[in-house]
């Protein structure tokens, strides 16, 4: 089976950085995703890595060590905005390759 | 231009009762699912059709029943609602491709079971 962790609440300053780690167990791994859920709203997604590396969209960025089976989500110039739960989901073999398996997700909390 | 809507938003009803949620997308995307958000947000993955054929079934009680008429519609019919039912419902879709994977989520279903 897989399973996934991640710290399950987090807060910062507005303009501060933080990053938020994910280690997971699975078989199979093709990639990691991130997704934003703001309360009442929908997941939305924010990056997938299936290679070693880092990703950067804009003040987001997100990392994968295949190796250490780790990765995370790094926010940079945090906002009042980004206030929200965060989860990373693993791609793996399971329903042809289609499957995602989420954890159990952060609660970001952005001070002013 | 919504890309994946669900009908209805709320939803609340009494234990015994039959429901059903309806999900829509306009991407053109191949594969659709059903998801579980419980109150400690915890999401799961409950079933998964990809052009119409069922090809995730989690453990799920089987007065669940997914239907897709095509590859753009997949519902969700409970039977005998239990107040463990009561939970957000989430429905998204996503086109398998190998290089990136993006699930578009709908708004959800608030399904409270009385």
């Amino acid at each position: 089976g897989q399973s996934l962790e991640q710290p399950s609440e987090v807060t910062a300053v507005e303009g501060a950085i933080v990053q938020i780690n994910c280690t997971y167990q699975t078989s199979g791994f093709y990639g990691l995703s991130w997704y934003q859920q703001h309360d009442g709203g929908a997941p939305t997604f924010l990056s997938y890595n299936a290679l070693d590396g880092l990703e950067e969209t804009g003040r987001f960025s997100s990392f994968l060590s295949r190796s250490d089976s780790y990765g995370y989500l790094l926010l940079q110039e945090l906002q009042m905005k980004d206030s929200a739960s965060y989860f990373c989901a693993v791609r793996d073999r399971g329903g042809s390759a289609r499957q995602l398996t989420f954890g159990s997700g952060t609660q970001l909390t952005v001070l002013p | 231009d919504t890309a994946v809507s669900q009908t209805p938003k709320y939803l609340v009803t009494q234990m015994g009762n039959d429901k059903s949620i309806k999900c829509e997308q306009n991407l053109g995307h191949d594969t659709m699912y059903w998801y579980k958000q419980d109150s400690k947000k915890f999401l799961k993955i409950m079933f998964s059709y990809n052009n119409k054929e069922l090809i995730i079934n989690e453990t799920v009680p089987n007065r669940f029943s997914p239907k897709s008429p095509d590859k753009a519609h997949l519902n969700l019919h409970i039977n005998s609602l239990e107040l463990g039912d009561s939970a957000v419902y989430f429905c998204a879709s996503s086109q398998f491709d190998q290089s990136s994977y993006e699930q578009y989520f709908g708004p959800g279903t608030r399904l409270t079971v009385t």
